[in-house]
């Protein structure tokens, strides 16, 4: 398994800036993702941050607004850009690696940061 | 990617079995069925995946009908540490790329004293 930790855990901010949320991987892995989760909603994925190259974004979801980092193999960023209420949020990564997953495809979460954008 | 449909909520007791179906109509050939778990606060945790007949691990107990039509996760025995949303997903496997995972609505599972 892997162990990912993301930070901030939470935070509060005012409308019009911009965070950026960190995650790491206590181990190198092929595959890291972003996606969000609404208050009381499912997951929606954001992107895939691809390694050394430009994330890939799902629809509905620009790299204006959410510009993603993957500089090495363990960490990755998520920036929410010119934030408004609609993106209180809590936003999670994860990750995926056929030598952590086994023999299964599983995907191993972050904790999540609570985002609250006043 | 196979659409999947489950039931909003479920109420159980502890020290009782419990069954979430999932229905997943258009499931393709390649695809596989996994289970998360998610617990208030914290990111999904996988619990179990298959591609038919029965699949058993620590945790739970995965049903796959031959038609594979449909899905039955089977929790066995829950205490009040098993209320979570649980969601089932369809997909390809791992296969040197990677697994999109696209989350349902999910069940969520209230375990009552």
């Amino acid at each position: 398994s892997a162990v990912i930790s993301q930070k901030p855990s939470r935070d509060i901010c005012q409308r019009g800036t911009s965070l950026t949320i960190q995650c790491q991987v206590d181990s190198q892995v092929t595959m890291m993702f972003w996606y969000r989760q609404q208050p009381g909603q499912s997951l929606t994925l954001i992107a895939t941050a691809n390694q050394g190259s430009e994330a890939t974004y799902e629809s509905g979801f620009v790299i204006d607004k959410f510009p993603i980092s993957r500089p090495n193999l363990t960490f990755s960023t998520l920036t929410v850009s010119n934030m408004s209420p609609e993106d209180s949020s809590i936003y999670l990564c994860s990750v995926e690696d056929e030598f952590l997953a086994g023999v299964s495809d599983e995907q191993f979460f972050g904790p999540g940061t609570r985002l609250t954008v006043l | 990617l196979a659409k999947t449909t489950q039931p909003i909520s479920m109420d159980s007791y502890e020290g009782q079995e419990v069954n979430i179906t999932c229905s997943h109509n258009n499931i393709a050939t390649n695809d596989y069925i996994t289970w998360y778990q998610q617990f208030p606060s914290q990111g999904p945790r996988f619990i179990i995946q298959g591609y038919k007949t029965k699949v058993t691990n620590e945790v739970a107990s995965l049903f796959i009908p031959a038609d594979r039509k449909s899905s039955t996760l089977s929790l066995p025995r829950v205490s009040l540490s098993d209320t979570a949303v649980y969601y089932c997903l369809v997909g390809a496997r791992y296969s040197g790329g990677y697994n999109k995972l696209i989350f349902g609505a999910g069940t969520r599972l209230a375990v009552h004293p």
